[in-house]
């Protein structure tokens, strides 16, 4: 069954790094959304990526996000430089369709920013 | 400010119990409610996305209802396995802002043997 897989599962890294996690969505979808979860909170809307654009961002996703699809099979998701706040774990997840259509979470990446 | 709510926070249930947690969100401009089950170190699978007042899903032994005039989803396991442990999540999606899940803070389940 097809899946969405997150590399790497783990990532430790120094305050004021830059960090890059990658996303392989569902070959067929069209619809990426990247989410995180903060250690005792909710999960929580970060963006949505569409046609090669940005559908939505939340207040969260400031200057220090990007998103890119760099070829037709990975999605990826850049802190350009990371704040202690920005540890958490990120999922992605990918749609098929437009509107309630479910989305397909990844297994999450751990970041911890020291 | 929307908001989704679940209760309770955390169950322990004996094997063979049944089972039903509670998800509420705002009933006015509803479109769908989705339920995830989400197991430490796996990826949250998607168990279904309820859209229609008076929905009922259901899934092996796991069930699910939906009231969107009152604003509330039922999610119910009958005849609870230790591998149901896990956290179980609802989401409200809002398709005009990029199809954005606002998700709550989830019901964790222990099921013992």
């Amino acid at each position: 069954e097809p899946e969405v897989t997150q590399t790497p599962s783990h990532q430790v890294t120094q305050m004021g790094q830059e960090v890059i996690l990658r996303c392989v969505p569902i070959s067929n979808h069209l619809y990426f959304y990247w989410y995180r979860q903060i250690l005792g909170q909710k999960v929580e809307f970060l963006v949505s990526f569409y046609n090669n654009e940005i559908s939505e961002k939340s207040e969260i996703f400031d200057d220090q996000f990007s998103v890119e699809r760099p070829d037709g099979s990975n999605f990826t998701l850049k802190i350009r430089s990371t704040k202690l706040e920005d540890s958490a774990m990120y999922f992605c997840a990918s749609s098929a369709l437009d509107g309630g259509e479910t989305q397909y979470f990844g297994p999450g990446t751990r970041l911890l920013v020291l | 400010i929307l908001n989704v709510e679940q209760s309770p926070q955390s169950l322990h249930v004996q094997e063979g119990d049944s089972t039903n947690f509670t998800c509420s969100f705002p009933s006015s401009n509803f479109y769908a409610l989705h339920w995830y089950r989400w197991e430490t170190a796996k990826s949250p699978e998607a168990l279904f996305v309820m859209t229609l007042n008076g929905d009922e899903k259901k899934k092996g032994r796991i069930s699910a209802t939906l009231n969107t005039k009152e604003g509330y989803s039922y999610l119910y396991i009958k005849g609870s396995q230790p591998e149901d442990s896990a956290t179980y999540l609802c989401a409200f999606i809002i398709p005009e802002y990029g199809n954005k899940l606002v998700f709550g803070a989830g019901t964790i389940l222990r099921v013992k043997s």
